[in-house]
């Protein structure tokens, strides 16, 4: 079945360091991949999406190409902030047709320290 | 505002007393899902709704139920808790099932005893 592999961390980082967090996937067809956060008891927010190979998708400083060849999500901002602290899930959406909406990674949870 | 609420947001309960937590989203979504949050497991599905008296069990669904009455509604529903179903539990809610986005409720925290 659908699998989605992501490093889970702790990930410390200094203040306007430079983030990445790995995200590869295993599907049989063609998902749309998604990365979600979610802050300190809060429920999970949409960061960005891609729905197709080579797309990237971006918001807030953050950024993720859709990686076909390598089946890869990676998360990507240039300078984090002590607000990016939060747990990121990688995710995809049926790719073998199946109704079983989304299948996540176990999260990574991102520390940003001032 | 769109959104999806949940109800009750934390829940002390012990075994065996009957429990239901119910979901709400005002956005006309066909697809409703109930997920459990554990550390070191991430978030996995208890149930699905592609649309009104349509569900269909996800990847852990022993010991819960669901109903679909509604378009807007989606509860869940623990007959008999048990302490292993203490875990942290997301409704979410999406146009369909494919390809879409889904939004996410706030989380009930349930405590099992």
């Amino acid at each position: 079945g659908d699998s989605v592999t992501q490093m889970e961390g702790p990930v410390t980082l200094s203040e306007e360091a430079f983030l990445t967090i790995n995200c590869t996937y295993t599907a049989t067809g063609y998902p749309s991949l998604f990365w979600y956060v979610q802050y300190p008891g809060e429920g999970l927010q949409l960061l960005l999406k891609a729905t197709k190979a080579d797309d990237k998708g971006s918001n807030k400083g953050f950024e993720a190409t859709y990686r076909k060849e390598t089946t890869s999500f990676h998360l990507e901002k240039g300078s984090v902030q002590v607000s990016d602290s939060a747990v990121y899930f990688c995710a995809l959406s049926d790719a073998g047709g199946g109704a079983d909406g989304l299948t996540f990674g176990k999260g990574t949870h991102l520390i940003i320290q001032p | 505002e769109a959104q999806v609420t949940q109800n009750p947001r934390y829940l002390i309960t012990v075994t065996g007393k009957k429990l239901t937590v119910t979901c709400s989203q005002n956005m006309n979504h066909e697809y409703m899902s109930w997920y459990r949050q554990d550390p070191g497991l991430g978030l996995r599905q208890i149930y699905y709704s592609m649309n009104v008296e349509v569900t269909d069990k996800g990847d852990v669904p022993e010991g819960y139920k669901v109903s679909r009455k509604e378009k807007r509604n989606f509860p869940l529903i623990l007959e008999s808790p048990s302490p292993n179903q203490t875990s942290l539990y997301f409704c979410a809610s999406s146009w369909s099932h494919r390809h879409h986005e889904q939004y996410f409720g706030p989380g009930t925290r349930l405590t099992v005893t």
